[in-house]
């Protein structure tokens, strides 16, 4: 599976947007990006995932460069409770395929 | 509603003690998945299973092990062979179609070893 670089750790003002990076460079053709997040001592939680075309629902939009080298996650107008670390992951598509989870960046939104 | 339930929340065994966590889904999810988190670190994949009655070693398997008797539970056994067992333990499902071929996560099962 093609590995992901995020920031450690990133601020934002609530009531502003995030917008979350990832460095997927060696991603493969058959390779998604998938964004999950996690909130303090809780399950991770699916955020949204894509292929090569920018993907929108209603936790977020994931925006998708055209050499898909790289991702932002942009979560519209963020709120104290959006607070939580971010993965992201790429992998092939097809459940056969494990996820491997990285340390992610910790967003905190700040009142 | 459909979910998975990891019991229970918080866990305290004396050590060389065997523990078993437990999981249970109503999703209908083919696959479930076992991870570990330490502190400040990503997580680790345990074990995983794609079909009742099989199972295979993830990452960090020593120590550990699985049952997948039902398609709705996949309890993980801790055993005294495991050397640091106190961490944050995840339960996951996945089946085809669903999220993206994406999981679904439990709420966690914080075990401390005393």
């Amino acid at each position: 599976d093609a590995k992901t670089t995020q920031p450690p750790s990133m601020d934002c003002a609530e009531g502003r947007a995030a917008n979350l990076p990832c460095n997927h460079s060696t991603i493969s053709g058959n390779e998604y990006v998938y964004w999950y997040r996690q909130i303090h001592s809780q399950g991770p939680q699916y955020i949204i995932h894509g292929l090569k075309n920018n993907e929108t629902n209603e936790m977020a939009s994931l925006i998708i460069t055209e050499d898909r080298k790289s991702s932002t996650l942009i979560l519209p107008h963020a709120t104290l409770r959006d607070t939580a670390v971010y993965y992201c992951i790429v992998r092939p598509g097809g459940s056969n395929y494990k996820l491997t989870f990285g340390k992610g960046t910790l967003l905190t939104v700040n009142p | 509603d459909g979910g998975i339930t990891q019991s229970p929340k918080y866990l305290f065994r004396k050590e060389g003690q065997n523990v078993t966590l437990s999981c249970e889904q109503n999703l209908n999810h083919d696959a479930m998945y076992w991870y570990r988190q330490d502190p400040g670190q990503g997580l680790r994949l345990i074990y995983y299973s794609q079909i009742v009655n099989d199972f295979q070693k993830g990452d960090i398997a020593e120590g550990y092990s699985v049952s997948r008797e039902k398609k709705e539970s996949f309890p993980l056994t801790v055993t005294s062979a495991q050397k640091n067992p106190t961490a944050f333990y995840l339960c996951a499902s996945s089946t085809p179609g669903h999220l993206g071929d994406g999981y679904t996560f439990g709420s966690g099962t914080r075990l401390t070893v005393v």
